[in-house]
Parts: structure tokens; sequence; C-alpha cells
């Protein structure tokens, strides 16, 4: 079954950086995922695509703070140089034929 | 500039039914992939329907398939969910998401959501 896990929440300081994890189920490791951030009370964003092998592409006007990377069945958002505005709900997604998976997101909270 | 702006939500009694819609300008319609994708107040994302460029194929979640019904009008760049047999449980912001592809890939473009609320 493919599923998607991320961590509930995640705390880092402004200025600094964080590096938010979805770790795809058994079997799944080279399907590529997509990151999307959830700010308060507003409709998601998308913010790459990011594949297997770490390659990314950035939806339009993702500052190069946002990046990506893979490492096996763990995908990678790294955001640098933390702004109060990163403060958001990040959600990574995957797909196949006829299906959309979510996990269940990472609340992250700039100190 | 991709918009995607959803209408129709409100507050339904459990059995009801209603429609959303989804108006969709700034790119070539009848080329994408697009889907609903929902949120239970608190919760996280919920994939709910996809149909692909030319309305030939349709895809459900199992928590909504034979009560929902996708739909597309290219004529009108206008993205529908026909909702039956509503539930409590299906309360929640219903967003419409663009595909990056023509089949159904990931969601390269959201709209702001329209609030579904089931209550009696």
């Amino acid at each position: 079954q493919l599923v998607l896990t991320q961590s509930p929440s995640v705390s880092a300081s402004l200025g600094a950086s964080v590096k938010l994890t979805c770790t795809l189920s058994s079997g799944h490791s080279r399907y590529a995922i997509a990151w999307h951030q959830q700010q308060p009370e507003k409709g998601p964003r998308y913010l790459m695509k990011l594949n297997s092998d770490g390659s990314h592409s950035k939806g339009d006007g993702i500052p190069d703070r946002f990046s990506g990377s893979s490492s096996g069945a763990e995908r990678y958002l790294t955001i640098s140089s933390l702004q109060s505005e990163d403060e958001a709900d990040y959600y990574c997604q995957t797909w196949g034929t006829g299906i959309q998976v979510f996990g269940g997101g990472t609340k992250l909270t700039v100190l | 500039e991709v918009q995607l702006l959803e209408s129709g939500g409100g507050l339904v009694q459990p059995g009801g039914s209603l429609g959303l819609s989804c108006a969709a300008s700034g790119f070539t319609f009848s080329t994408y992939a697009m889907s609903w994708v929902r949120q239970a107040p608190g919760k996280g994302l919920e994939w709910v329907s996809t149909i692909n460029f030319s309305g030939g194929t349709t895809y459900y979640a199992d928590s909504v398939m034979g009560r929902f019904t996708i739909s597309r009008d290219s004529s009108k760049n206008t993205l529908s969910l026909q909702m039956n047999g509503l539930r409590a449980e299906d309360t929640a912001v219903y967003y419409c998401a663009r595909s990056y592809d023509s089949t159904g890939d990931y969601f390269d473009y959201w709209g702001q959501g329209t609030l579904l609320t089931v209550s009696s």
C-alpha cells in the first residue's frame, strides 16, 4: 500500500535552516513526490516535484531558500534562512494510476 | 496567470446533495487533468477525485465512490463535483487542483477552496 509518513511537527529559529522528511512506504522507494505548503487560513501552494535521484523542479516564484533532496525512501524539503512566513503546514504527495496520496503533514513553527 | 476559483459550498443536511464548481483560467483547461482534494477542519489533505484531460477517465477515493461524481466542461473551463448522500464526515474545505499533466500527475496549482458543512 502506497503510504507517505511525515513527522507531525518541527520547530526552528528565525534565520536558521530546517529539513522536513517524507518517507515512502516499503516497495515504493523510487516514487517521486511533490511538496506543498499551506500557510494558515490559505489554500495549499505547490513548492516542488522531487525525484528519487534528488533532482527537483520548483513551482513558479518559489525562492531558492527551498530545496529538495532524496535518500532511499526518504524525501527531504530543506528551507534555509527561515522567515516568519515559512511558518505553515507542509504536505508531501505522491501518485499512481488512479490514486493520489498525501502525507499527514508537518507543522513548521518558526521561533 | 493560472487561477482556480471554487464555488458552491454551503450547509447541507445529512443525506442531501450539493454541487461544487471550479472556474479555471490562465491555461488551456482541456489539456490538463483536474482533481478535487478536501480538508476536514483541523485535519490534513485528502484526495477525493481526479478526471483526465478529456473527461473520459475518472478516479475516486474509496470514501466517496458511488456518492460523488466528477465532471468537466471544457467549453466553459469548469470542473464540477456532484455530491450525493452527504454525511457529516464529508464536512471539509474542498479544493480544486490542476495536475501537472493530462492524466493525473502531481498538483501544480490549487484554488482557495470552498467550505461544505454537512449538519442537521
